[in-house]
């Protein structure tokens, strides 16, 4: 069964550093997504990206992120300059079709920043 | 300051038994409702939705229920099993958009 992939399992950075969080989607899906879990928190919506530009953002995603499609199956986050408050697990998603609410979640990046 | 962790509601049950979870919403204008499951170690993973004009859909084991009056979903589990111990988030979904808005999550905990 396909599945989204996300690289590393876990990423230790100190603050102030950029980080780049990898994810590859299922090769078929359109729609791609970020979103952030703070330990014992719910999760929470970043962005949506759609033929490779951000369809939607949340007030989290401030100038400090971007996301990329560098290549036909990559996605990535970066993380421009971290703060200690990004520390959280951070997954990626994708979809087949725009409204889709049947989202695939990658396993998760835990990004730890001290 | 910010909690480092909030304390998820907690169901217990008993192999076998029925599980109902239960999510209040707020945004009346959200076109789909959707359950998520979350294994430890893992990212959710869709179980069912449920659209805003309806009030009742079932799946495999599962029904979620809608009410639209109290703004509350329901995650029914029948004969719960030692696999379904997760945390179920419910979500919701306007439809056009890819955004999902989550919940805080319910701790379903299977005994044997």
């Amino acid at each position: 069964e396909p599945e989204v992939t996300q690289t590393p399992s876990h990423q230790v950075t100190q603050m102030g550093q950029e980080v780049i969080l990898r994810c590859v989607p299922i090769s078929n899906h359109l729609y791609f997504y970020w979103y952030r879990q703070i330990l014992g928190q719910k999760v929470e919506f970043l962005v949506s990206f759609y033929n490779n530009e951000i369809s939607e953002k949340s007030e989290i995603f401030d100038d400090q992120f971007s996301v990329e499609r560098p290549d036909g199956s990559n996605f990535t986050l970066k993380i421009r300059s971290t703060k200690l408050e990004d520390s959280a697990m951070y997954f990626c998603a994708s979809s087949e079709e725009v409204g889709a609410h049947e989202q695939y979640f990658g396993p998760g990046t835990r990004l730890t920043v001290t | 300051g910010e909690s480092v962790g909030l304390h998820l509601p907690t169901l217990s049950v008993q192999e076998g038994d029925n599980s109902i979870i239960n999510c209040a919403y707020s945004n009346s204008a959200s076109d789909y409702f959707i359950w998520y499951k979350q294994e430890s170690g893992k990212g959710p993973q869709f179980i069912i939705d449920i659209r805003s004009n309806m009030d009742k859909r079932q799946g495999q084991r599962v029904t979620v229920l809608l009410n639209k009056t109290v703004k509350h979903l329901s995650l029914q589990i029948a004969a719960t099993q030692p696999g379904d111990s997760a945390v179920y988030f419910c979500a919701e979904n306007m439809g056009g958009g890819n955004k999902l808005t989550f919940g805080t999550g319910t701790q379903l905990k299977v005994e044997l």
